[in-house]
């Protein structure tokens, strides 16, 4: 089973919809969350960060952690032809006795106009 | 703030030739990771050093790649020979908390002929 876990897409929505990304991870004992988001040919940016249970908005963008489940998901309102590209789920692990994190592959997100 | 500064920003070279890649971390920032990305594995941590110290270098594929980080400033991730597989997408990143988000280069993309 991989750390961090993530369709790898496409995930297809016309624009103006709601468009879903979901993840799970395996480590329980993972405090901090994370979505980037990264266009073709360029580095991740930060889009969300979620600490504790529940939903955490900003804007368009809706950060949604169950830590009984283990999962995490991404919701994208109204969602624009910009908002085209993959979405990267990123969990914190303790390791000798830093912490670091670990990615999924990420989900690739096209939105059509 | 600059963000941080990665050099060559694309690199091509041939099988064997030594590659030799940069990073200037933000200032301030006690963290620095450096990881690889490709289509089939996604985005891994090679090594991670706090005060230039590495903590973490079980990512380092094998004994061909090297990594330093002579001071706060600087780091460099050597590939000594390299091989058409080495090809890439390698990121540095860095963060003044290793709980918190990191702040992504540009990133190298290597290819190896």
């Amino acid at each position: 089973q991989k750390e961090v876990e993530q369709n790898s897409g496409p995930l297809s929505v016309p624009e103006g919809a709601i468009a879903s990304l979901n993840c799970t991870y395996s480590d329980r004992g993972s405090q901090s969350f994370f979505w980037y988001r990264q266009y073709s040919g360029k580095s991740p940016e930060l889009i969300m960060s979620i600490y504790s249970n529940g939903d955490k908005e900003d804007g368009r963008f809706t950060a949604q952690l169950n830590k009984a489940s283990q999962y995490v998901s991404l919701l994208i309102r109204d969602s624009q032809p910009s908002d085209s590209a993959t979405y990267l789920c990123a969990v914190n692990k303790w390791d000798t006795g830093f912490q670091k994190l670990v990615f999924g592959t990420g989900t690739r997100l096209l939105v059509s106009p | 703030d600059a963000g941080v500064i990665q050099s060559p920003r694309h690199e091509v070279t041939e099988m064997g030739q030594e590659v030799t890649l940069r990073c200037k971390p933000i200032s301030g920032h006690d963290y620095l990771f450096w990881y690889r990305q490709t289509m089939m594995r996604g985005l891994e941590l090679l090594i991670y050093f706090n005060n230039n110290v590495p903590i973490d270098d079980s990512g380092m594929p094998e004994d061909r790649f090297s990594a330093k980080m002579p001071n706060a400033s600087f780091s460099t991730l050597k590939i000594q020979p390299s091989e058409p597989r080495d090809s890439a997408v390698y990121f540095c990143a860095s963060t003044p908390d290793s709980r918190e988000t990191q702040y992504f280069g540009p990133g190298t993309r290597l290819l190896v002929l």
